[in-house]
């Protein structure tokens, strides 16, 4: 029983092709999260949704877009990809909004893209 | 001792005995701090946390020292097993919610 699922685990994909990556939880938090964790291990925040309204969005490029459907939903919808978004990217979720980032947070398996 | 580039900072620990894992952090307006476990393959695990206003806090085998003066955080476990290799990230939270990961300590346990 997955509490924070993402498919797919991999994807190889060409530059400038647009590709999706989905993320569930089944834990009935409100608040979800995309990071990247790059070829060094270095992990950071790209984007948080609290109840599918977006609160951070840091300084990603524009290709980039997350979708909230609902609550339990957070997709990441990439655009014209290039070689430097090859990565680990990993969704997770937590519970408490008023705390936001000061609680603690459940990640998926991650997905590595490779552009290549 | 610590390098840089590809290779994380590893720290080899014979199986039994304690491990100290560092971080530095580097905002010191931040007030919450988190460990985190990877363990190879998947995602990030939270071990433990604490607030600012603490200086100590354990938990089960884990205890999270912090160090505000020089803005350190330590992460101690006791009677390391194989069970617990992996890379552990310090993640700071500062009060305007910016979060910073640590750059990982990968821990090997010796048999």
């Amino acid at each position: 029983d997955t509490a924070v699922s993402q498919t797919p685990k991999y994807l190889v994909t060409q530059m400038g092709n647009d590709k999706s990556i989905k993320c569930e939880q089944n834990l009935g938090h409100d608040t979800m999260y995309w990071y990247k964790q790059d070829s060094k291990k270095f992990l950071k925040i790209m984007f948080s949704y609290n109840n599918k309204e977006l609160i951070i969005n840091e300084t990603v490029p524009n290709r980039f877009s997350p979708k909230s459907p609902d609550k339990a939903h957070l997709n990441l919808h990439i655009n014209s990809l290039e070689l430097g978004d090859s990565a680990v990217y990993f969704c997770a979720s937590s519970q408490d909004s008023r705390r936001f980032l000061k609680t603690e947070a459940f990640f998926g398996q991650g997905t590595r893209l490779t552009v290549v | 001792g610590e390098s840089v580039g590809l290779h994380l900072p590893t720290l080899s620990v014979q199986e039994g005995d304690n491990s100290i894992i560092n971080c530095a952090y580097s905002n010191s307006a931040s007030d919450y701090f988190i460990w985190y476990k990877q363990e190879s393959g998947k995602g990030p695990q939270f071990i433990i946390d604490i607030r600012s206003n603490m200086d100590k806090r354990q938990g089960q085998r884990v205890t999270v020292l912090l160090n505000k003066t020089v803005k350190h955080l330590s992460l101690q476990i006791a009677a390391t097993q194989p069970g617990d290799s992996a890379v552990y990230f310090c993640a700071e939270i500062s009060r305007d919610d910016k979060i910073i990961f640590g750059k990982g300590t990968r821990l090997h346990i010796l048999p």
